[in-house]
């Protein structure tokens, strides 16, 4: 059971290019989330979904899109990367206390990218 | 979105008791509170949950007050391996399709000394 798997985890880009950073959960969980971390912050929140082919915004949505073509899967892009998206990207999925589970959040091990 | 206000950081002696506090005052009836914390350099792994009662687990404890408009994380015996960032939020009970927006603040940065 390998949970929650975030690819990749070192990334470097330069201004303008872009990429996409793959969440991948094996527990059947019907909510994902993407967040960022900056230096010294806590958690943000940028895209979540709520199901497969259901995306939502979060906190801090500019800049990036996502998409859950798969139940399992949970993308997010950076279509024209930024230095001020230089972060570290945690992914994480649960099942809520409604639908069975508890409400616990699975994370990924975190993705660090740096945009030159 | 229910929001949750922890001190900005705190200090413990190690083998000491740590009592880390969350005020939650726009709690609803079904929000549970979870209890998350983030070593250095790792991602936040989750420590316990509760809705009503106290409850307790090989991690901490946690005491909900009657109100549910606050909660304490324990740490009966704080260890050199549990300085962290610990964060407080409220989980809907949630159900298929519904809005799930979980947020998190700064946490609280519990340092421990020797």
């Amino acid at each position: 059971n390998a949970g929650v798997t975030q690819t990749p985890k070192f990334r470097v880009l330069k201004t303008g290019q872009s990429m996409t950073l793959l969440c991948a959960q094996d527990m059947n969980h019907e909510y994902m989330y993407w967040y960022r971390q900056d230096p010294g912050m806590g958690l943000r929140l940028i895209h979540y979904s709520v199901g497969e082919g259901t995306t939502a915004k979060g906190e801090v949505p500019d800049g990036y899109n996502v998409s859950r073509l798969k139940k399992q899967n949970f993308l997010l892009g950076l279509e024209s990367a930024a230095p001020s998206q230089t972060s570290v990207y945690f992914c994480a999925s649960t099942q809520t206390p409604g639908q069975g589970g508890n409400g616990e959040l699975f994370f990924g091990e975190g993705s660090r990218l740096t945009v030159l | 979105d229910a929001k949750t206000t922890q001190p900005n950081s705190m200090e413990s002696n190690e083998e000491e008791p740590v009592h880390l506090p969350c005020n939650h005052s726009t709690i609803s009836g079904t929000d549970y509170i979870h209890w998350y914390r983030q070593l250095p350099s790792q991602g936040p792994e989750y420590v316990i949950h509760g809705l009503t009662s106290n409850v307790n687990n090989r991690m901490a404890s946690l005491a909900i007050a009657e109100d549910r408009k606050s909660s304490t994380l324990i740490l009966h015996r704080a260890t050199l391996r549990d300085a962290a960032v610990y964060y407080c939020i409220l989980t809907p009970r949630g159900s298929g399709g519904s809005n799930y927006k979980l947020t998190f603040g700064k946490g609280t940065l519990l340092t421990v000394n020797p």
